[in-house]
């Protein structure tokens, strides 16, 4: 039972041009989401996040969206750049289940020069 | 200086064996957790240890056992290996037991032959 969605398993973009990546989810008690960017044998390293009772949040070339009548987030990047190619993960934290991160399948984005 | 650091980075093994990871955190974390990443790259949490204090425990084989020697190390025991057990395994840590922000490590990936 997958409860935090990325149904885009890939996407690739041209520099300087916008990345979106999508995220649902349906357990409606996530209190939490993040997101997690990850370079090959390396950890997931922790990106920005998004209170649920918030629809955005920004920082820098990042901005979160949250749509939670759809239960829907959405990461913006902007510009795009080459190093910002990895794969990028949406988690969902469920405080009450103990701090629980449910992640979803990962996006793995490719930022060409 | 390494924040979450997990030995050994690569493990290969033969079915029947017993292994162990070993995480430390140098962040002076309360929290800590162990998660596993399959072969359809979804990271999934095992366990959670606050102040030594086992608060997750997932649907997981009692073969795993997670051991807390203090809040700083969370190492993870892993009985009888199967086949099925090949995967990386991801150590993380957080502030406290309500931190959403989790700081991972580099992971483990275990190969059982």
């Amino acid at each position: 039972d997958q409860q935090v969605k990325q149904n885009s398993p890939s996407l690739s973009v041209q520099e300087g041009r916008i990345s979106i990546l999508n995220c649902d989810y349906t357990n409606s008690m996530f209190d939490y989401f993040l997101w997690y960017k990850k370079y090959p044998a390396e950890g997931p390293t922790f990106l920005i996040s998004i209170s649920s009772i918030k629809d955005k949040n920004e920082d820098g070339r990042f901005t979160v969206f949250l749509n939670k009548s759809a239960k829907h987030l959405s990461l913006h990047i902007v510009p795009s750049q080459p190093g910002d190619s990895a794969v990028y993960f949406c988690a969902a934290r469920d405080l009450r289940a103990g701090n629980k991160l449910t992640f979803g399948g990962g996006t793995r984005v490719l930022v060409k020069p | 200086d390494t924040a979450v650091s997990q030995t050994p980075k690569y493990l290969v093994t033969q079915m029947g064996n017993d292994k162990s990871i070993k995480c430390e955190q140098n962040l002076g974390h309360d929290t800590m957790y162990w998660y596993k990443q399959d072969s359809k790259k979804f990271l999934k949490i095992m366990f959670s240890y606050n102040n030594k204090e086992l608060i997750i425990n997932e649907t997981v084989p009692n073969r795993f056992s997670p051991k807390s020697p203090d809040k700083a190390h969370l190492n993870l025991h892993i009985n009888s290996l199967e086949l099925g057990d090949s995967a990386v395994y991801f150590c993380a840590s957080s502030m406290s037991r309500s931190s959403y922000e989790q700081y991972f490590g580099p992971g483990t990936r275990l190969t059982v032959t």
